[in-house]
């Protein structure tokens, strides 16, 4: 089958940096996402990865290791509206879309 | 100007009504989807339409139909609604099939059925 695993939550303090880890066995892959979604509101796209390496985007970084099925996403100087669930989502051999259950990252003072 | 709209945002029902949801995008894209977002947060695509013909269908029940009168519009219908179809269903699109592609999604429909 395919799946998608990501931590369900996780807490960090504003200024720090988190990373949230995602990992995926789906049928072939043609590339990874993470999408940021607030409470209430649609997912919103922040980043694509289909090729090895770190994608650096102001504060947010997204990595991936395609041996290991594994992407992070990093996030630096935290703010709180970066307090959301962060959505890992992965495009199979037949270019469907796979996503994880997203983790609510909790960001305190 | 928005990108992808929905219509209604809100809509509670009783059970075994049957209700639609609209959804338009301004983008020019190809392909349109239909997810349902539980409880649990996750995302679980519904249909896909690329180029007015159905490309994806999940084990949705029947009960579920997409209707695509243009590629600017997918529409959902919902036929005998049950208590367990309450949760929100985005609609999104994306300029193609195309791996490079993101999803681009609309606000979301919370429908409440009792």
């Amino acid at each position: 089958g395919q799946n998608i695993d990501q931590p369900t939550e996780m807490t960090a303090t504003e200024g720090a940096i988190v990373q949230i880890n995602c990992t995926y066995q789906t049928s072939g892959f043609n590339g990874l996402f993470w999408y940021q979604q607030h409470a209430g509101e649609a997912p919103t796209f922040l980043s694509y990865n289909v090729l090895d390496g770190l994608e650096e985007k102001g504060r947010f970084s997204s990595f991936l290791s395609r041996s290991k099925g594994y992407s992070y996403l990093l996030l630096k100087e935290l703010q709180m509206k970066d307090s959301a669930s962060y959505l890992c989502a992965v495009t199979d051999s037949n270019y469907q879309l796979i996503w994880g259950a997203g983790t609510k990252l909790i960001i305190k003072p | 100007d928005t990108a992808v709209s929905q219509t209604p945002k809100y809509l509670v029902t009783q059970m075994g009504n049957d209700k639609s949801i609209k959804c338009e995008q301004n983008l020019g894209h190809d392909t349109m989807y239909w997810y349902k977002q539980d409880s649990k947060k996750f995302l679980k695509i519904m249909f896909s339409y690329n180029n007015k013909e159905l490309i994806i269908n999940e084990t949705v029940p029947n009960r579920f139909s997409p209707k695509s009168p243009d590629k600017a519009h997918l529409n959902l219908h919902i036929n005998s609604l049950e208590l367990g179809d309450s949760a929100v269903y985005f609609c999104a699109s994306s300029p193609g099939l195309a791996d490079q592609e993101t999803q681009y999604f609309g606000p979301g429909t919370r429908l409440l059925v009792l």
